[in-house]
Order: C-alpha cells, then sequence, then structure tokens
C-alpha cells in the first residue's frame, strides 16, 4: 500500500524564481493538503484541494498556487521566491470531503532552500 | 487565529517508564484531534486520533486523554522505548478541514 510520496527531496532556488513541487496521494485516498513547515515549528497549512478544486486556504499570499489533477496528485507552486520561504513542505492526503474527520497521512516532504 | 500549543517543549524519561505529552488548544469548537511523531527527516507520522464526542482512546502502547472543559489533550505512551525518541505534535481541527499543529514537544528517552 503506497504511502504519500514526495518529489523532489531536496531543492535549492534562488530569490525571485518559481517553483513546483509534487505529491502523489496515499492509494485511495482522494483530498490532498499542502503545508509549510518552518525549522523547530509546527507544520502551517496552505491550502487544500478536493475533486481538483482548492477547498480551504490558510493565511499563505497568493504567491502560493496548487493544482489537483483527475488521479489526486498535487502540485503547489511558489512564485517570486522570497528567502522566508525556506522550509519544508509536507503534504498529506486524506480520504473524504471537506468537513469530514478523517485523519491526513503526510508524505517525508520537500526541503525547499532559498539563496 | 487558532492557538495549540505545548506546556513543555523537551520531556526526557527513562526506557521503560511511561510518558505523558499534554497540550492546550484554544477553540472550544474544534472537534477532531491527532497526535502526530515527527522523526528527524521525515514527516508526521499519524499516531492516534480522537473526536470531541470522546474522552479517551486507546492504541497499542498510546491512549489519548480529551478534557474539552479545560480544553487539553494529553497522549500517554506505555514502556516507552529508544524508538519513540521524535518530536510529538498535537493538532486540532475546527472549521472546514484545516488542522492547526502546535510546536511540538521533543521527547528524548534515555537508555
Amino acid at each position: 500500500d503506497a504511502g504519500v510520496t514526495q518529489s523532489p527531496t531536496h531543492l535549492i532556488k534562488t530569490r525571485g524564481q518559481q517553483v513546483t513541487l509534487r505529491c502523489s496521494p496515499k492509494s485511495g485516498h482522494d483530498t490532498v493538503s499542502w503545508y509549510q513547515q518552518a525549522l523547530g515549528q509546527g507544520p502551517q497549512f496552505i491550502f487544500q484541494y478536493y475533486e481538483e478544486e482548492e477547498r480551504q486556504r490558510g493565511n499563505f499570499p497568493d504567491r502560493f498556487s496548487g493544482h489537483q489533477f483527475p488521479n489526486y496528485s498535487s502540485e503547489l507552486n511558489v512564485n517570486a521566491l522570497l528567502l522566508g520561504d525556506s522550509a519544508l513542505y509536507l503534504c498529506a492526503s486524506s480520504l473524504g470531503q471537506v468537513g469530514i474527520n478523517q485523519p491526513q497521512h503526510f508524505g517525508d516532504g520537500t526541503r525547499l532552500s532559498i539563496l | 487565529g487558532e492557538s495549540v500549543g505545548l506546556h513543555l517543549p523537551t520531556l526526557s524519561v527513562q526506557e521503560g517508564d511511561n510518558s505523558i505529552i499534554n497540550c492546550a488548544y484554544s477553540n472550544s469548537a474544534s472537534d477532531y484531534f491527532i497526535w502526530y511523531k515527527q522523526e528527524s527527516g521525515k514527516g508526521p507520522q499519524f499516531i492516534i486520533d480522537i473526536r470531541s464526542n470522546m474522552d479517551k482512546r486507546q492504541g497499542q502502547r498510546v491512549t489519548v486523554l480529551l478534557n474539552k472543559t479545560v480544553k487539553h489533550l494529553s497522549l500517554q505512551i506505555a514502556a516507552t522505548q529508544p524508538g519513540d525518541s521524535a518530536v510529538y505534535f498535537c493538532a486540532e481541527k475546527a472549521t472546514g478541514n484545516q488542522f492547526y499543529f502546535g510546536t511540538g514537544t521533543s521527547l528524548t528517552v534515555i537508555p
């Protein structure tokens, strides 16, 4: 049973560049959430996708955008990168619609470093 | 915004002892809670969850207690093992399906 997979595992970018991170959900899951985790902090919710639409969004600027594909995989795009965007980006998948209490299962993340 | 906090940032226990990790939450409307374990270089790993209509739930070597009166959550780990060393997060869900995480408690098991 494949868990949540993310790619790439590490990435180095410079300020102003754009980045795309990818996530494949756990087998059987249809909902994908993205989180940003700064060093020494808990994950912070960016947004959630279900049925190829953004269903809920956290307190992140429009530079952060996403997409969900018909096979439930998802991408996170960040434009105009800032030094403060350096973090571990986590993808979590779950089953069910917004509001249903289901556990989210996480991948091991993409470590993004901005120079 | 939501606030999920932990009483102790670090906890050291002897191997074989029981561990208790505490978490305070601020939103009385939160209806679902999850404990996660995160090892270095890994993503958070689901341990156990509890819904707000329950006050206790048990898993393998772990028990979660929920006190809605004081908005407090705890994770008890029985017979703590070196492999339990990690950072533990509690996460709460209030509106929609957005989870709020605390800053974590680092558990160190002393052999």
